[in-house]
């Protein structure tokens, strides 16, 4: 079994601040990570696909960085706002040719007003 | 575009009852794939597809059948429908091939099996 595993579990966040969260996976056999943020009574939306270790990518407030060889990446929300309540999975993708995306559990976050 | 679709958004099953979940995409992806999303499990891969002709298991396909006929079409069937089952379905797709792509979901089928 290969684990995926995202914490915290859940996260209280007071609109204004800044937080982050963490995605860790198998570092072996390593080919892309993908973030989606997933709001209730919807269907999940891509953030990010990364690649490289090292790499950091950046969409308005949301950044997200990749350490592919201790296996994570964090997910970071800058001023944070109420429309950014949603829960926020990471899939790891292994490099064995057939694209099939591990997911976590997610992290779910409720910004405070 | 209409993007992923699927059909039914809801449907209640008799324990033994089988039914096929429809999902297409209009956008000439390769990918495709059904998931299912259960409390606490975060999405977990029933099965997948990696073009016309193509599909292959993944982490929880015991129950269920797919098929590719078309580019646009991957159907999943429930054979004998089980309360285990109940759960929201979402099928996803993407453009394939060697670098990796983001995935599109389908606005999910919500399926209770009594």
């Amino acid at each position: 079994i290969l684990n995926v595993e995202q914490s915290p579990q859940s996260l209280h966040v007071q609109e204004g601040d800044s937080t982050n969260f963490t995605c860790s996976f198998p570092s072996s056999n390593f080919y892309a990570l993908h973030w989606y943020r997933w709001e209730t009574a919807k269907s999940p939306e891509a953030l990010f696909v990364m690649t490289l270790n090292g790499d950091e990518k950046k969409k308005g407030r949301i950044s997200a960085t990749l350490n592919t060889k201790e296996g994570y990446s964090y997910l970071y929300i800058k001023g944070s706002q109420p429309e950014d309540s949603a829960t926020y999975l990471c899939a790891w993708v292994a490099n064995f040719g057939n694209e099939k995306l591990t997911f976590g559990t997610g992290t779910r976050l409720t910004i405070i007003p | 575009n209409a993007g992923v679709t699927q059909t039914p958004k809801f449907q209640v099953l008799k324990t033994g009852q089988s039914m096929t979940l429809q999902c297409a995409q209009d956008m000439n992806h390769e990918y495709m794939s059904w998931y299912r999303q259960d409390p606490g499990m975060g999405l977990r891969l029933i099965h997948y597809s990696v073009g016309a002709g193509i599909t292959d298991q993944g982490e929880v396909p015991n129950g269920y059948n797919v098929s590719r006929s078309t580019t646009e079409d991957f159907p999943l069937r429930l054979l004998s429908a089980a309360p285990s089952q109940t759960s929201v379905y979402f099928c996803a797709s993407s453009y394939g091939g060697h670098s990796p792509y983001e995935q599109y979901f389908g606005p999910g089928t919500r399926l209770t099996v009594t």
